[in-house]
């Protein structure tokens, strides 16, 4: 089944403890981007990457890095947390942004910071 | 910069109620336009798109949003709307350019359906 899938669901952590959020696709996807869903604010783009080894920062990258070392694969790592980055995030995977293809979502992860 | 505003945030309909969710983007060239919804707990899914062509696009579940190109519009619209149309809807924006990197969001209309 197609999918992109995200883990954990659901993260309680402390400021400070560095975590990881992984994604997978297994649809071939050239292109793989983050989110964060906040409340009146709708989805944030925090980084994306356009292919392996290719990544750039979206409109909110402050406090967390990317990697994308093999296609299928974009963790996304919060090296220090801090409480304002307690949010749902979701994890995206497109053919290619170029081709105009619609993105396909995991089903989130709900990070609390304390 | 490009930027998507969905004015209504919380709309409250009953049972087969018409439904017309706004949808305003800033950008001057050609878009690709998109609404998603988000259904309780669940994920965002595609519901329709438009990149060219015919400016009323269909989509699943008997929704559809017409291009109004002179209004910057793309508003999303259902004759008859259930109660299991409750959900989330984020309308998004791409510029039409080859090199387009990213999807701008707009913050979400939220709707409720009485039963």
């Amino acid at each position: 089944e197609a999918q992109v899938t995200q883990n954990p669901r659901y993260l309680i952590t402390v400021t400070g403890k560095k975590l990881t959020v992984t994604c997978s696709q297994n649809m071939n996807h050239e292109y793989m981007s983050w989110y964060r869903q906040d409340p009146g604010l709708g989805l944030r783009q925090i980084y994306y990457s356009m292919n392996v080894e290719v990544t750039d920062k979206g409109d909110v990258p402050e406090g967390y890095k990317v990697s994308r070392k093999e296609k299928r694969n974009f963790p996304l790592i919060l090296e220090s947390p801090s409480p304002n980055q307690t949010s749902l995030y979701f994890c995206a995977s497109s053919l290619s942004i170029q081709n105009n293809s619609p993105l396909h979502f995991g089903n989130g992860t709900r990070l609390t910071v304390t | 910069a490009q930027s998507v505003s969905q004015h209504n945030h919380h709309v409250i309909l009953s049972e087969a109620a018409s439904l017309e969710l706004g949808c305003n983007y800033s950008y001057g060239g050609t878009v690709n336009l998109f609404w998603y919804v988000q259904y309780p707990g669940q994920h965002l899914q595609l519901l329709l798109k438009y990149f060219s062509g015919d400016p009323l696009v269909k989509g699943i579940k008997g929704f559809e949003a017409e291009f109004i190109k002179s209004k910057f519009s793309f508003n999303l619209r259902k004759p008859s709307v259930q109660w299991s149309d409750t959900a989330e809807y984020f309308c998004a924006v791409t510029a039409g350019y080859s090199s387009a990197s990213k999807i701008i969001f707009g913050s979400g209309t939220r709707l409720s359906i009485r039963p």
